[in-house]
């Protein structure tokens, strides 16, 4: 079946530091993905669309600057938290919509990224 | 602007115990519905969907789920639990054609005792 991966699953950094989160589709090709984020005991909530070759399209209330996402190629999105504070430690999880007719009605989940910002 | 609605956050059921969980969606427009279940370590995995058409879904692993427009419902059922079906439950909705992100509930964490 479809798989979609991320990278790195656990992270840690410093207050003030970027960190990036790559999510890869790995059997197909994925025009459109997207990021959520998940608070412990809560439910996701969408972040932001990624489309290959576009610009993301950010969800009400989600800072642009802060969250940068770039879908270079119809594989690979990947999500950079800038000028990391402890408030952005959550869940965060991308999913991908293959580009195929015959699956693009269902999105595949990767398996989360914890980021821990100390 | 769409929302999801899970009326049940933890449930406890013994095997072999039917399960229903609800769902409740807002949204005046056409919409997708969508069952995902998250196991213990593991993504999230789709259990069944509904685009259009008949408003019984049949999904992996013995589930089912009935839209009720009306109602604006889909709830989640199974006749008969497993140990195995300890998991956390998310009801996700999307509009129109599904190219939209997914708005989800917050989740029901289902317990099942051997």
């Amino acid at each position: 079946g479809a798989v979609v991966s991320q990278h790195p699953s656990r992270v840690i950094c410093k207050s003030g530091t970027s960190v990036k989160i790559e999510c890869r589709s790995l059997d197909f090709q994925a025009t459109t993905m997207f990021w959520y984020r998940q608070f412990p005991k809560q439910s996701l909530m969408l972040m932001a669309t990624s489309n290959e070759g576009s610009k993301a399209t950010y969800e009400q209330g989600v800072e642009k600057d802060k969250f940068l996402i770039n879908h270079a190629s119809l594989t690979l999105s990947t999500l950079t938290v800038t000028s990391a504070h402890p408030e952005d430690s959550s869940f965060y999880i991308c999913s991908a919509r293959p580009w195929d007719r015959g699956r693009s009605d269902t999105i595949y989940f990767g398996e989360g990224s914890w980021l821990t910002v100390v | 602007a769409q929302s999801v609605s899970q009326h049940n956050h933890h449930v406890i059921l013994s095997e072999a115990a039917s399960l229903e969980l609800g769902c409740n969606y807002s949204y005046g427009g056409t919409v997708n519905l969508f069952w995902y279940v998250q196991y213990p370590g593991q993504h999230l995995q789709l259990l069944l969907k509904y685009f259009s058409g008949d408003p019984l879904v049949k999904g992996i692993k013995g589930f089912e789920a009935e839209f009720i427009k009306s109602k604006f419902s889909f709830n989640l059922r199974k006749p008969s639990v497993q140990w195995s079906d300890t998991a956390e439950y998310f009801c996700a909705v999307n509009s129109g054609g599904g190219a939209d992100g997914l708005t989800f509930g917050k989740g029901t964490h289902l317990i099942i005792q051997p």
